[in-house]
């Protein structure tokens, strides 16, 4: 059964650090893996989607990695502001299904 | 676009009560998801529909759950009889051909539901 597993759930920096959130899946047998952000009352907004066959993915100052056969991902947020604060979540497709992490809840203080 | 609407936004209910949850996806995605989200169990899958046709209900807890989805623009998650433990945020998602590249999850706000 694929679990996916993120820590830390909670993290809180101050403004202008560069922060890495992680990820880890216990089945690498993944189609790919997305990074979602929520924000409190809102639904999820894609971040970036790795493809099973891909090593990162870039957007701005979000750089998210895939290291399927340790079956980690990292989002590294570069620079860290206080809009960034929201609740970060991974999720892989595995068997036609996107199963989702916990998340980690980032609260970037000014 | 619009992006995936659902409604409504909140619903209190009591115990027994009927209720109905809608969701218009984006226009031309082909796939639609409905998830459920609780603090203690995070976001769960409950069924999923390609092309208007159901395919993993396996997630759906129980036969007080249906879904639908009569058109490509339109689907309904009901619970009857609803209880308090069915008290959560819904989530409607859609997407255009499910896990290819560049063709990730749009999702609803979602509808928190209370159950008395």
């Amino acid at each position: 059964k694929q679990e996916v597993t993120q820590i830390p759930a909670a993290l809180s920096v101050p403004e202008g650090e560069n922060l890495v959130l992680n990820c880890s899946f216990t089945d690498s047998a993944i189609y790919n893996l997305q990074w979602f952000r929520q924000d409190p009352g809102k639904g999820l907004t894609s971040l970036l989607l790795i493809q099973s066959s891909q090593r990162e993915q870039t957007s701005g100052r979000l750089n998210a990695s895939l290291d399927k056969s340790s079956g980690r991902s990292t989002l590294y947020i570069a620079a860290s502001q206080p809009g960034d604060s929201a609740t970060y979540l991974c999720a892989v497709v595995k068997g036609g299904k996107l199963i989702f992490g916990q998340g980690t809840e980032l609260s970037v203080k000014p | 676009d619009a992006g995936v609407i659902q409604s409504p936004r909140h619903e209190v209910t009591e115990m027994g009560q009927e209720v109905t949850l809608r969701c218009k996806p984006i226009s031309g995605h082909d796939y639609l998801f409905w998830y459920r989200q609780t603090m203690m169990r995070g976001l769960e899958l409950l069924i999923y529909f390609n092309n208007n046709v159901p395919i993993d209900d396996s997630g759906m807890p129980e036969d007080r759950f249906s879904a639908k989805m009569p058109n490509a623009s339109f689907s309904t998650l009901k619970i009857q009889p609803s209880e308090p433990r069915d008290s959560a945020v819904y989530f409607c998602a859609s997407s255009l051909s499910r896990g290819r590249a560049n063709s990730p999850l749009h999702f609803g706000n979602g509808t928190r539901l209370t159950v008395t």
